[in-house]
């Protein structure tokens, strides 16, 4: 089975620090995902990145920024946390764009900045 | 542009009924379509996806869709509900703009209720 996993499922944080959400898939996908879920607005893509040191803009980028120096690991940084970043964080990985290739999702990472 | 359509924030069922819960779609090319649930303080999981072939679809936990081309629709189904099913409920469309990257948009989620 794929495994996606998020190190640090509940975090609590200052506004203004800077924070990391840790990543690591062990089926030697290429492409590895981070996204943010909020209520009633689903999951929206923050950035992707489909090969080590590789990385796209998602839909909403701003604020955050990645790192992938391994393929196995992909990390979210938000520079200088603000209470707005207040959310779940998924991570999730898959195989290149095939027919349809299924994405694997970690647990979550709860993220509250106050 | 690509988009998926939940338009039910909240499904109730009785256990043991049949419950459906909706999804339509808008893309260009040919749509790759998937459901994903999400229980409580968890990640997504995976439960089918449509790629071609069959328009009736079958996947994890006796749940299954079916694809309808000239709806474009991707309603989820199962026979016979379990409290157990209770959940978010997530569909999903392959971007096919997104070049070699298999991107997903979601829809914002239904929420499913399975009473005793």
């Amino acid at each position: 089975d794929v495994k996606v996993t998020q190190s640090s499922r509940y975090l609590v944080k200052r506004t203004g620090e800077k924070v990391f959400l840790e990543c690591v898939q062990d089926m030697d996908h290429e492409n590895m995902f981070w996204y943010r879920q909020d209520p009633g607005l689903g999951l929206r893509l923050i950035y992707f990145s489909y090969d080590v040191k590789m990385k796209e803009k998602g839909d909403i980028p701003e604020g955050y920024s990645v790192s992938r120096e391994k393929k196995e690991r992909f990390s979210l940084i938000l520079e200088s946390a603000s209470t707005n970043q207040t959310s779940m964080y998924l991570c999730a990985s898959s195989l290149p764009r095939a027919a349809g290739n299924t994405i694997y999702f970690g647990e979550g990472s709860w993220l509250t900045v106050v | 542009a690509q988009s998926v359509a939940q338009p039910e924030d909240q499904v109730n069922v009785a256990e043991g009924n049949p419950l459906t819960v909706k999804c339509t779609y808008s893309v260009s090319g040919n749509p790759y379509l998937f459901w994903y649930v999400q229980y409580p303080n968890r990640g997504l999981q995976f439960l089918l996806k449509y790629i071609t072939g069959d328009n009736l679809v079958k996947g994890s936990y006796g749940f299954e869709a079916e694809f309808n081309k000239s709806q474009t629709s991707f309603h989820l189904k199962k026979p016979s509900a379990l409290v157990s099913d209770s959940a978010l409920y997530f569909c999903a469309v392959r971007d096919g703009f997104s070049g070699g990257y298999n991107k997903l948009i979601f829809g914002a989620g239904t929420r499913l209720a399975v009473h005793p």
